[in-house]
């Protein structure tokens, strides 16, 4: 049974460009969240998908965006790369109803220069 | 304000004694709380939860404790390994918060053999 799988593991992009990474949910899973990791820091939360739609986002900037399919897989978009947006991404998958643990991919490095 | 936090970064046990990880949470909301186990290069492990109904649960190895009197949380890991170095965070929903699962900034664990 495969766990939560994201695409790439690592990434380089400069400043201005645009990014989107890929995350695959556990199996039964039909949730999505999405998390950032500064080095040395806990996840932040950025958004959650469900049904397709955005169900709650957190404090990051409009630059960042998302979307589910309807095989709940998700991508997370980002325009306009800040140096700042170097971290880890990592997406966690879990089932729809309030207070079940997340299960999480080992996340994309990306790196912005 | 929302925050889950940490009383000690770092925690340097034996390997072979109990360790013991403390959490303090500020939103007596809380109901539902979860530690995570993140070792370097990989994306957060689900290690055990525990509902805000009760007070212990234990696991194999380990046993979180919930005091919502001082809202406090600790993980306690029994005859600590050298695989359980990692950084373990504590985690907490709260109803009012919506969906997300907001994260502390960590515990880094040393195990010396």
């Amino acid at each position: 049974d495969a766990g939560v799988t994201q695409s790439p593991t690592h990434l380089i992009k400069t400043r201005g460009q645009q990014v989107t990474l890929r995350c695959s949910p556990k199996s039964g899973h039909d949730t999505v969240s999405w998390y950032q990791q500064a080095l040395g820091q806990g996840p932040q939360f950025i958004f959650q998908y469900y049904e397709e739609e955005e169900r709650q986002r957190g404090n990051f900037p409009d630059r960042f965006s998302g979307h589910q399919f309807p095989n709940y897989s998700s991508e997370l978009n980002v325009n306009a790369l800040l140096l700042g947006d170097s971290a880890l991404y990592l997406c966690a998958s879990s089932v729809g109803q309030y207070n079940s643990p997340l299960h999480f991919g080992n996340g994309t490095r990306l790196t912005v220069t | 304000g929302e925050s889950v936090g940490l009383h000690l970064p770092t925690l340097s046990v034996q390997e072979g004694d109990n360790s013991i990880i403390n959490c303090a949470y500020s939103n007596s909301a809380s109901d539902y709380f979860i530690w995570y186990k993140q070792e370097s290069g990989k994306g957060p492990q689900f290690i055990i939860d525990i509902r805000s109904n009760m007070d212990k649960r234990q696991g194999q190895r380990v046993t979180v404790l919930l005091n919502k009197t001082v809202k406090h949380l600790s993980l306690q890991i029994a005859a600590t390994q050298p695989g359980d170095s990692a950084v373990y965070f504590c985690a907490e929903n709260n109803p009012t918060g919506g969906f997300k699962t907001i994260f502390g900034a960590g515990t880094r664990l040393f195990v010396k053999a």
